[in-house]
């Protein structure tokens, strides 16, 4: 099976501006889930899509939002853009259960200046 | 109010030698344990999990541990190699929540 797919892998953005990631999850699974990790912090809960979706949602504010496409594959948009959003994204999907951990893809470093 | 914790940043040990991470947990809805390997510019790897119902599960060198009545849990590894060295996260769900909530994770170098 191909792993989870996170595009692009790098992006430098301006304050202010919007930006676009996107995530392909394994083949089957119909969860993904999107986290930011920061240096120094361990891995924030942005939301999880279940079946086009959102079945959870973070404490991070409305700039963040989602969404997920009938092939599950979803995308991540975060508007006006902060320096304190820099950051690294991670896509994560999984199968349906709680013994089931995530896979996770390498994630989308984003970098604003 | 974070949930998850894992008080050591970093732990550092022998190779051949003993593994022992360690996370508590504050939430007593949480019934399902997970731990995770990262290694820098990938995504973080699932390596083992616990139902709250076990208190123990082994898998190859990697063994997690549950005290329930301490909310603790912990992983180890034995005996640790060097490639084991990288930064490890807890993590805890509910039975039915997608979501699963992280410590800050353990930074671990075994020194050859």
């Amino acid at each position: 099976k191909a792993g989870v797919t996170q595009t692009p892998r790098y992006l430098i953005k301006t304050r202010g501006q919007q930006v676009t990631l996107s995530c392909s999850p394994i083949s089957g699974h119909r969860s993904v889930s999107w986290y930011q990790q920061t240096p120094g912090q361990g891995l924030q809960f942005l939301f999880e899509y279940f079946s086009e979706t959102q079945r959870n949602k973070g404490n991070f504010p409305g700039r963040f939002s989602g969404r997920q496409f009938s092939n599950s594959r979803s995308e991540m948009n975060v508007s006006t853009l902060e320096l304190g959003d820099s950051a690294l994204y991670l896509c994560a999907s999984s199968e349906e259960g709680a013994n089931y951990g995530y896979t996770f893809g390498s994630g989308t470093r984003l970098t604003v200046v | 109010d974070q949930q998850v914790k894992q008080n050591s940043p970093s732990l550092s040990v022998q190779e051949g030698r003993i593994s022992i991470l360690n996370c508590d947990y504050t939430n007593s809805m949480f019934d399902y344990f997970l731990w995770y390997k990262k290694y820098p510019a990938e995504g973080p790897t699932f390596l083992i999990s616990i139902s709250s119902i076990k208190d123990k599960n082994e898998d190859g060198r990697f063994t997690v541990f549950l005290n329930k009545s301490a909310k603790h849990l912990s992983l180890h590894i034995v005996p640790s190699q060097p490639g084991d060295s990288a930064v490890y996260f807890c993590a805890a769900k509910t039975t039915n929540a997608g979501k699963s909530t992280f410590g800050d994770g353990t930074t671990l170098t075994v020194k050859p």
